[in-house]
């Protein structure tokens, strides 16, 4: 079936960096969708991408649409100790999404 | 607009136990999708709903799962016969046809531990 990998696992950066992780697949999607998820709670949407090429900000998120549509990666700039959590990745071709394995960040004061 | 609600947020059971959650979606969204999380892992997809039709089943959806959304609004899962794998988050997401149908949004989940 379709998977998608996340990278990194986990990070641990300083209050104020910016942040970069990335979702991969060896399948091809035609939408990509990025979460944040806090302990206990559900996911919470953060930016959605429909179009190859596309690059979309949210605040201080930016996503992109890889070219080849197997891939997205996710920027956060100046983070903040609110951007702690477990930020997915989520593709689909039709109704179903396939989610990745997450990337933990944590933020250092 | 609430948002997504789900009920209960926990629940504890002996193995062998069913157990039904329940999902309120944003109103007037017409999907509705069921996913499972264990932990470390990104949501599973179990289920899809468009109005009270159940489109799509996934494989990890065993005989002793069932979903219904009878009227369109809400929806139930109900877990027969629970096992210790069962144990997991259960989350619910729904999406509106107008606009952008593909933008899911979660409710808080249901935590199942199954003793």
């Amino acid at each position: 079936g379709q998977q998608l990998n996340q990278s990194p696992q986990s990070m641990f950066i300083q209050e104020g960096e910016d942040v970069s992780m990335n979702c991969t697949s060896s399948s091809i999607f035609n939408t990509w969708l990025w979460y944040k998820q806090d302990p206990g709670e559900g996911p919470v949407l953060l930016i959605a991408l429909y179009k190859a090429g596309e690059l979309t900000s949210n605040g201080r998120l930016t996503a992109q649409f890889g070219i080849t549509r197997k891939d997205s990666f996710l920027n956060i700039s100046a983070s903040i100790p609110s951007d702690v959590g477990i930020y997915f990745c989520a593709g689909s071709y039709g109704q179903n999404f396939v989610f990745g394995p997450g990337t933990r960040l944590s933020v250092l004061p | 607009d609430t948002g997504v609600s789900q009920d209960p947020r926990h629940k504890i059971t002996k193995r062998g136990q069913n157990v039904t959650f329940r999902c309120d979606p944003i109103s007037e969204h017409n999907r509705l999708y069921w996913y499972r999380q264990t932990l470390g892992q990104g949501p599973e997809f179990l289920t899809y709903f468009q109005n009270e039709a159940q489109l799509e089943k996934s494989r990890l959806l065993s005989d002793r799962f069932s979903a219904e959304r009878p009227k369109g609004s809400f929806s139930t899962l109900e877990i027969q016969r629970t096992e210790q794998g069962d144990s997991a988050m259960y989350l619910c997401a729904s999406s509106s046809r107008v606009g952008s149908p593909y933008e899911q949004y979660f409710g808080p989940g249901t935590r199942l531990t199954v003793t």
